[in-house]
């Protein structure tokens, strides 16, 4: 069974901190792809990224930035400088490999709070 | 291009009535998933349909629960005789390709209220 656990449930920073966001995962296939989504406080669904398992490189997007270790089993999100407007909640996203009718198992979700 | 629009946004109702939550998908989808967001809870898969046909509802309640993707029209998740525990934020998401493995696009969600 897949599982995507996110240990840190709430994390508190100051503007332009950096903040890293935890994700392991676990599954039994070899190909499988990982999602990050952002949940604004005005409550829609965002994508941020999609790895595949065999993509190992570390992808940077402006202050984001994704480490992906299939060694642990992870895929951790680093916002770098973070700002007010990145307060909401993260979640990571795990898809089987199983064609047309896989389906995404997310984690609980992390909730960022970032103060002036 | 207009995303996957769901309405309402939000919906109250009393116990025992029913829920009608509709999404309409992005232009050029055909492969509408349902997620439920339970409070303090990450999504959980409900419901895959295509055009007239329900691919996976394994994630779907028993009882009192149902949804449809009709021919034309936005697909609809029905919920009879609510109760509390429905209460919770209901995601549609849209792909033109089945599968979750090239990322959906979510709608902005409906949250449901029983009082």
């Amino acid at each position: 069974a897949q599982k995507v656990t996110q240990a840190q449930t709430e994390i508190s920073v100051v503007e332009k901190e950096d903040v890293t966001l935890d994700c392991v995962y676990e599954t039994r296939d070899t190909t499988y792809y990982l999602f990050w989504y952002k949940q604004p406080p005005s409550g829609e669904l965002v994508f941020l990224i999609r790895r595949n398992s065999f993509d190992e490189q570390n992808e940077i997007s402006g202050r984001y930035s994704w480490n992906f270790q299939k060694s642990t089993s992870s895929f951790n999100f680093t916002i770098t400088a973070s700002q007010v407007v990145d307060s909401a909640v993260y979640f990571c996203a795990l898809s089987d490999d199983t064609g047309a009718n896989s389906k995404l198992t997310f984690g609980k979700g992390i909730t960022l709070s970032v103060r002036p | 291009n207009a995303g996957v629009m769901q309405n309402p946004r939000h919906l109250v109702r009393r116990r025992g009535q029913e829920a009608r939550l509709r999404c309409s998908p992005m232009k050029g989808h055909s492969h509408v998933y349902w997620y439920r967001q339970l409070p303090e809870e990450g999504l959980k898969f409900m419901v895959y349909l295509q055009k007239e046909n329900i691919i996976d509802e394994s994630g779907m309640p028993k009882e009192r629960f149902s949804a449809e993707f009709p021919k034309e029209g936005p697909s609809i998740l029905r919920i009879q005789q609510v109760v509390r525990g429905d209460s919770a934020a209901y995601f549609c998401a849209s792909s033109i390709r089945g599968g979750s493995n090239y990322g959906y696009t979510f709608g902005s969600g409906t949250r449901l209220t029983v009082v």
